[in-house]
């Protein structure tokens, strides 16, 4: 079955403590995002990677980073979390070549940071 | 930057109506594409219906149909018949014909459908 895959569904953890939140996605697809859903401002692009050791600053990048050393894996690193980081994250992905394309978006990932 | 703003926060419609969401964007290009998602209270994302700039007609997808607006920039989701399984968060989101893939969403519309 086509998915991406997000782990974990939720965490709750405190300032400062360094987390990793991992995607996966079995498709091939070149290109994978990121991006943070809040109240009132709908998703909001975090990072992006368009193929392998390829990646780029979305519109909200700031305490972020992200990686792309294998195709199917896009990990998001939040090195020393703020509460103002407490959100709902998505992996999303899709083939390269036409913008029309379906992005395939995770489950989602709650993050709160106390 | 492209803005996308859907200026409903709520809506609630009576099962079996027929239910307008709005939705207009910004943007100084010609070609680029929109997109309805819907997220259901299980959070994910899901592709309701898509429509190419250069095309004229309106994206249809069974009950779920579109009224594009290309000069007005407008980009309305139309639910016809509306079901209890349509109740949830939909969102509006534009991409640019670029090499970036970025999707800019709107704020999203909750639609509640009533039995």
């Amino acid at each position: 079955e086509a998915q991406v895959t997000q782990n974990p569904r939720y965490l709750i953890t405190v300032t400062g403590k360094k987390l990793t939140v991992t995607c996966s996605q079995n498709m091939n697809h070149e290109y994978m995002s990121w991006y943070r859903q809040d109240p009132g401002l709908g998703l909001r692009q975090i990072y992006y990677s368009m193929n392998v050791e390829v990646t780029d600053k979305g519109d909200v990048p700031e305490g972020y980073k992200v990686s792309r050393k294998e195709k199917r894996n896009f990990p998001l690193i939040l090195e020393s979390p703020s509460p103002n980081q407490t959100s709902l994250y998505f992996c999303a992905s899709s083939r390269s070549g036409a913008n029309n394309q379906p992005q395939h978006f995770g489950d989602g990932t709650r993050l709160s940071i106390l | 930057a492209q803005t996308v703003t859907q200026s409903q926060p709520e809506m609630s419609v009576q099962e079996a109506e027929t239910v307008t969401l709005s939705c207009t964007y910004d943007t100084s290009e010609n070609n680029y594409y929109l997109f309805w998602y819907k997220q259901p209270p299980s959070r994910q994302m899901i592709l309701v219906i898509r429509q190419e700039a250069y095309k004229q007609q309106n994206a249809t997808e069974n009950r779920f149909s579109v009224n594009f607006q290309k000069a007005a920039k407008s980009f309305s989701l139309k639910i016809s018949d509306s079901q209890l399984g349509d109740t949830a968060m939909y969102f509006c989101a534009f991409m640019k014909q670029s090499n970036d893939y970025k999707l800019s969403f709107g704020a999203g519309t909750t639609v509640t459908v009533r039995a």
